[in-house]
C-alpha cells in the first residue's frame, strides 16, 4: 500500500524557516514526481512546485521561487520542502502528493504551518 | 497562467438525486496528443484531496462509477449520479497541461 507520511505541525516566527518532510512507503520515489500544494485557511488549492527525485530537477510556481526549496533523499524515500522568510501569509496546510497513474493520485495527510510571533 | 473557474460556488442535493458542476479554463486544455489535461479532486471535510477523474473523463482507481467527467477543450463537467452522504465536500478541477499547475476555487457539495 502506498502511503505518504508528513511531518508534524509547525509553529514558526516571522522571518524564520521551517522544513517539512514527506516520507513515502510502498513506492520508490525515484519513479515519480513529488508535488507540493498549499491551502490557506478556508481557501482552495495552490500549487507550489514539483521535484523529480531521480535527478533533483525542480519546477516552482513563480510566487514560490524564493519562498520554497524542494529536495529529496532517495535513500530514505523522503521529500522535503523548506519555507524561508516566513510571513503570516504562509500560514496554511501544506500537502505533498505523488504521481503513479496520474498526477496527485496519492496525497499526504497535510501539515499545518502557523506563522506567529 | 491558466485560470480555472468553477461554478456554482455550492450545490445542495437530496440523497439519490444527481448533481453536476462545471469548470472553465482560460485556455484550451487539449494537447496535441489528443489528451485533455483536466482533473477533478474531492476534498472531504478535514481530509486531503483525492483524485476522482483524470484526463477529463477517466475514472481514478477505487472511485465509484457514479462519478463521471466530460467536456470540450475549455468547458468541463463533473456529474455525480445517485448522490450519497459520503460525497459531501469541496470539488476542485485542476489543469495539468502547463506550469504553473492551477486549480479552480472549488464547488461545495452539501446534502439536503
Amino acid at each position: 500500500e502506498v502511503q505518504l507520511q508528513q511531518s508534524g505541525a509547525e509553529l514558526g516566527k516571522p522571518g524564520t524557516s521551517v522544513k517539512l518532510s514527506c516520507k513515502v512507503s510502498g513506492y520508490n520515489i525515484r519513479n515519480t514526481y513529488m508535488y507540493w500544494v498549499n491551502q490557506r485557511p478556508g481557501k482552495g488549492l495552490e500549487w507550489i512546485g514539483r521535484i523529480d527525485p531521480a535527478n533533483g530537477n525542480t519546477i516552482y510556481a513563480e510566487k514560490f521561487k524564493t519562498k520554497a526549496t524542494l529536495t529529496a533523499d532517495t535513500s530514505s524515500n523522503t521529500a522535503y520542502m523548506q519555507l524561508s522568510q516566513l510571513k503570516s501569509d504562509d500560514t496554511a496546510i501544506y500537502f505533498c502528493a505523488i504521481e503513479l497513474g496520474a498526477p496527485f493520485d496519492y496525497w499526504g495527510q497535510g501539515v499545518m504551518v502557523t506563522v506567529s510571533s | 497562467e491558466i485560470v480555472m473557474t468553477q461554478a456554482p460556488l455550492s450545490v445542495s442535493v437530496t440523497p439519490g438525486e444527481s448533481a453536476s458542476m462545471s469548470c472553465r479554463s482560460s485556455k484550451s486544455l487539449l494537447y496535441s496528443n489528443g489528451i485533455t489535461y483536466v482533473y477533478w479532486y474531492l476534498q472531504k471535510p478535514g481530509k486531503s484531496p483525492q483524485l476522482l477523474i483524470y484526463r477529463m473523463s477517466n475514472l481514478a482507481s477505487g472511485v465509484p462509477d457514479r462519478f463521471s467527467g466530460s467536456g470540450s477543450e475549455t468547458d468541463f463537467t463533473l456529474k455525480i449520479s445517485r448522490v450519497e452522504a459520503e460525497d459531501v465536500g469541496n470539488y476542485y478541477c485542476g489543469q495539468l497541461l502547463e506550469n504553473p499547475l492551477t486549480f479552480g476555487s472549488g464547488t461545495k457539495l452539501e446534502i439536503k
